[in-house]
């Protein structure tokens, strides 16, 4: 079985601050990791993913996240916010299988970002 | 435009009237998925469908039926809804079934059962 923990519900932050949102996962094997954004009404898109290599991911408006495997963890993370990033975000996990059958992706509670003028 | 389609976007109605939320995908997908969103609880899975005639139960399946005749189409059907079944449901698709690929979401159908 695997879970994901979103240690913040809700973080109001500066603009042109940087933000770090929490994601901590459990899972008995190997994973893959991603962040959705979920802009005030409408359905989520994806932000980005961690499948293999590299530790750092950049995606898509500047956000960045790093899959730490010793602590469980994948934090997304961006140097300085903008009035635009105001929304929700959720972490997820899938559990690889190796391309047999399917896994259902597993999605955090959310993390409500609001940036302050 | 590469999109998925959700309708009703809105809906009120009262316990016990059947209702169909439909889905529909432009982009060949043979993963669907429903889930409801609900305030602290984030989404939950509803049903998901690997391919034409083949779906599975996800984590909250009470309540709801599903079918999938044509790849492009995947409707939700609530057959007595109830108020517990209040609640914001999106549909999404993917093009792989390891889902290491990325989840295409509709923009969501709030239905208030009375």
């Amino acid at each position: 079985a695997q879970s994901v923990t979103q240690l913040d519900s809700q973080v109001p932050v500066f603009e042109e601050a940087p933000v770090e949102l929490r994601c901590n996962y459990s899972s008995s094997v190997s994973v893959y990791l991603f962040w959705y954004v979920q802009y005030p009404n409408q359905g989520l898109q994806l932000l980005l993913k961690y499948l293999s290599g590299s530790t750092l991911v950049k995606g898509i408006n500047g956000f960045e996240a790093e899959f730490n495997k010793s602590q469980t963890s994948f934090h997304l993370r961006k140097p300085s916010v903008h009035i635009s990033d105001t929304a929700e975000y959720f972490c997820a996990v899938s559990r690889f299988i190796s391309n047999f059958g399917n896994e259902k992706l597993t999605f955090g509670t959310g993390t409500r970002l609001t940036i302050i003028p | 435009e590469a999109q998925v389609t959700q309708n009703p976007r809105y809906l009120i109605t009262v316990t016990g009237k059947k209702l169909t939320v439909t889905c529909s995908q432009n982009m060949n997908h043979e993963y669907m998925s429903w889930y409801r969103q609900d305030p602290g609880l984030g989404l939950r899975q509803i049903y998901y469908s690997m391919n034409v005639e083949v779906t599975d139960k996800g984590d909250v399946p009470e309540g709801y039926k599903v079918s999938r005749k044509e790849k492009r189409n995947f409707p939700l059907i609530l057959e007595s809804p109830s108020p517990n079944q209040t609640s914001l449901y999106f549909c999404a698709s993917s093009s792989t079934k390891g889902l290491a690929g990325e989840l295409f979401f509709g923009e969501g159908s709030r239905l208030t059962v009375l």
